[in-house]
C-alpha cells in the first residue's frame, strides 16, 4: 500500500468556524509533513513530524494547529482561519525526514481544497 | 534562500522529445528531485539523482551536474497525458524546496 489518504477532500468554513484536516499512511513511514500550495505555486512547507514529534514548524500562523496521535496519522487543526489561507492543503510522508538520499522521497496525499469565506 | 529556478512553461508536440531545465543553489545542495503534477492532483514522483550523472526510468530521464548545479528532467515520445506541472526540488539540510515548476503543454 503505497498510498497517502485525506479527508475532507473539500472543505469550506467561514472564518469563526473550527475543522479538521486528516491524513493517513500506511507504509510505515515515520516522517509526515503538511504543505500548503495555492494556484500556480509550488508546495510550501508548514510542518514536519518525525517520530510523532514536530521537528520544522516554518513560522505558521497559530489558527494552523497540527497534531501526530500515532505514527500513521497527521491532523491539522484549523481556527479563525482568513480568507488568504484558502489553498490546497497537501499531506506527505517519506520513510525518513533528516537521513538524506532516497528516504527523502515523499509521498503526497491528493489533498483538502479549502476555501474560507 | 535556496534559489531554484525552472521555465514557467513550455509547449511540445506529441510524440517528440522535451527538456525541462532546473538551476539551483549549490551551496548546502544534497540531492535532486522531480516530480509531476496534474492540475488539481497531488505531486508524483518521478526520479532523484544525488550523483552527477544520467538516471534514465523508461520515457523520463533526469541528469545532475552538481558541479554546475544544473539539472534537466528529459520526457521522450510525449504523450498527451504528460500535460502536466513538473516540479524540481533540491535537499537542502533537513529539507526539500521545491521550484516554482514548470507546466509543460503537449500539443497534438
Amino acid at each position: 500500500d503505497t498510498e497517502v489518504t485525506q479527508t475532507p477532500k473539500h472543505l469550506v468554513m467561514g472564518m469563526t468556524n473550527k475543522k479538521s484536516l486528516k491524513c493517513e499512511q500506511h507504509m510505515g513511514h515515520r516522517a509526515m509533513y503538511w504543505y500548503k500550495q495555492k494556484a500556480k505555486k509550488p508546495p510550501e512547507l508548514m510542518f514536519v513530524y518525525s517520530y510523532e514529534k514536530l521537528s520544522i514548524n516554518e513560522s505558521v500562523p497559530s489558527r494552523f494547529s497540527p497534531e501526530c496521535p500515532n505514527s500513521s496519522l497527521l491532523n491539522l487543526h484549523l481556527h479563525a482561519l482568513q480568507p488568504e489561507d484558502s489553498a490546497l492543503y497537501l499531506c506527505a510522508s517519506s520513510q525518513e525526514w533528516g537521513a538524506g538520499g532516497t528516504s527523502y522521497e515523499q509521498y503526497f496525499g491528493p489533498g483538502t481544497r479549502l476555501t474560507v469565506t | 534562500g535556496q534559489n531554484i529556478d525552472q521555465p514557467t512553461e513550455m509547449t511540445a508536440t506529441e510524440g517528440a522529445i522535451v527538456q525541462i531545465n532546473c538551476t539551483y543553489q549549490t551551496s548546502g545542495f544534497n540531492g535532486l528531485f522531480w516530480y509531476q503534477q496534474h492540475a488539481g492532483e497531488a505531486p508524483t514522483f518521478l526520479s532523484y539523482n544525488v550523483l552527477d550523472g544520467l538516471e534514465e526510468k523508461g520515457r523520463f530521464s533526469s541528469f545532475l551536474s552538481r558541479s554546475k548545479g544544473y539539472s534537466y528532467l528529459l520526457l521522450k515520445e510525449l504523450q498527451m497525458k504528460d500535460s502536466a506541472s513538473y516540479l524540481c526540488a533540491g535537499i537542502y539540510g533537513n529539507k526539500l524546496v521545491f521550484g516554482a515548476g514548470t507546466i509543460l503543454r503537449v500539443k497534438s
